[in-house]
């Protein structure tokens, strides 16, 4: 089943804060980050693997709640380049003959204007 | 990082033609890739797991005798559109996991734009 992200879309100025939320029916085994400019592919971001983990690079953090089925990425001093649509996908818990298959979210568009 | 690429990145055709769209990992060694569509606006929808040396798994609703999936190699991956139509056109964009690691990252491709007329 695909996550649910929130918001759909948000706007911010240069410098804000953001926060999209990622959140599943199902028990998952990790959540993935991507960001993707229009006509673009994906491009990751990271990869969160267990219950309450947390990372960060930059300014881009997440955090991933294996109980809540939940996973968060955070934006902090957002810059222009931060702009395009943010999805997560979600890998189940034993994924079977699967392995490794993300199911998407529909996506977060972000705007960062000046 | 490592790099998947996609060819051709646009196609044009006329309805009723099959396109052919190969999907390469250029430093790494992929035993699994991944296919998926993505419409305008729109999220990216997984269409097939290709498994080298194996019959690729298609999703629920994905007709395997359309989307023809071969996974001849261990860099390589082609997905063929057989007899395209216009609600065929659409992104498509394939990913890659390097067999070698422990990482569960997947590297996408560019994508490409199948616009069928």
């Amino acid at each position: 089943q695909q996550p649910v992200q929130s918001p759909q879309a948000v706007i911010l100025r240069e410098g804000e804060d953001a926060v999209i939320n990622c959140s599943s029916s199902k028990a998952l085994y990790s959540v993935h980050w991507y960001r993707q400019k229009h006509g673009e592919a994906p491009v990751f971001l990271m990869i969160l693997l267990k219950g309450g983990e947390q990372k960060g690079h930059d300014k881009i953090s997440a955090s991933f709640n294996e109980k809540k089925q939940q996973s968060s990425l955070y934006l902090t001093a957002s810059q222009l380049s931060y702009s395009g649509t943010y999805f997560c996908g979600t890998e189940p818990h034993y994924s079977g003959a699967g392995s490794y298959q993300l199911t998407f979210g529909k996506g977060t568009k972000l705007s960062v204007i000046p | 990082g490592a790099v998947v690429s996609q060819h051709p990145s646009r196609v044009i055709c006329k309805s009723g033609t099959s396109v052919k769209i190969e999907c390469r990992s250029l430093d790494f060694q992929a035993t699994t890739m991944f296919w998926y569509r993505q419409f305008p606006k729109q999220s990216l929808m997984l269409m097939a797991t290709s498994n080298e040396g194996s019959k690729a798994t298609y999703e629920q609703g994905v007709e395997k005798d359309k989307f023809l999936i071969n996974h001849a190699s261990l860099t390589l991956s082609t997905l063929t559109v057989a007899s395209a139509h216009p609600e065929d056109s659409s992104f498509y964009i394939c990913s890659a996991r390097d067999s070698g690691l422990l990482d569960y990252e997947q590297f996408f491709g560019p994508g490409t734009r199948l616009t069928v007329l």
